[in-house]
């Protein structure tokens, strides 16, 4: 149980490009949560994955994020065309029962 | 949606001193949990308790659900325990959405 692994930790780039963040889950952990936080907040959830199938997606998510999970493995989130609010730290967890969710490192997002 | 406090925002103790940290929600839940991020920004699942007690070590944690709140119980505190401690709730068990309180700032001084 290797715990599950974000990369990259840290990623610095500029208004208007694209960036996509990778996320491994603990390997047989069937669910899987995105979350973003900000400076002195809690995290806030993104959207859920149970399996390949993406369940539920929070109203924080525009049209800009998208996130897949490709054979109920590792996932992806990716961002278009970057905007400096999009700036944050982005969260990955998984679970096997739905109780307890344990989390990664984080990717820390700058837009600059 | 459901809406989570937590109290106090943020608590000063010497090394060796006991603090109770406590978590209101405004709703009923199914899934409750506690977490401690470190200095360095992880996450750690200290407690799922979504009523009852449980215990770790220095740490214990109640939750009373028909009142609607949480309360983590650290003893003997070390410097280790700084940090900010979060309480998540979710109305169902084996919901992928949990609402986080802001947290309470733990800064303890050897």
């Amino acid at each position: 149980d290797t715990g599950v692994s974000q990369d990259p930790r840290h990623k610095i780039t500029k208004r208007g490009q694209n960036v996509t963040f990778r996320c491994d889950p603990i390997s047989e952990h069937n669910r899987l949560y995105w979350y973003r936080q900000t400076l002195g907040q809690g995290p806030e959830f993104l959207t859920y994955f149970q399996n390949e199938a993406q369940l539920e997606k929070s109203r924080l998510l525009s049209d800009r994020f998208s996130a897949e999970r490709p054979k109920g493995s590792f996932s992806t989130l990716e961002i278009q065309r970057t905007e400096q609010g999009d700036s944050a730290m982005y969260l990955c967890a998984s679970s096997l029962d739905g109780h307890t969710i344990y989390f990664g490192s984080g990717t820390r997002l700058t837009v600059v | 949606g459901i809406q989570v406090e937590q109290s106090p925002p943020d608590l000063i103790l010497q090394e060796g001193a006991n603090s109770t940290l406590r978590c209101n929600f405004s709703d009923s839940v199914n899934n409750l949990q506690w977490f401690h991020q470190n200095p360095w920004g992880q996450l750690i699942n200290l407690f799922y308790i979504p009523s009852g007690t449980k215990q770790n070590g220095r740490l214990s944690a109640t939750t009373v659900a028909t009142e609607r709140y949480s309360l983590l119980y650290i003893s003997s505190s070390q410097t280790t325990d700084s940090g900010v401690y979060f309480c998540a709730v979710a109305y169902n068990t084996n919901a992928g959405k949990s609402t986080f309180g802001d947290g309470t700032t733990l800064t303890v001084k050897p």
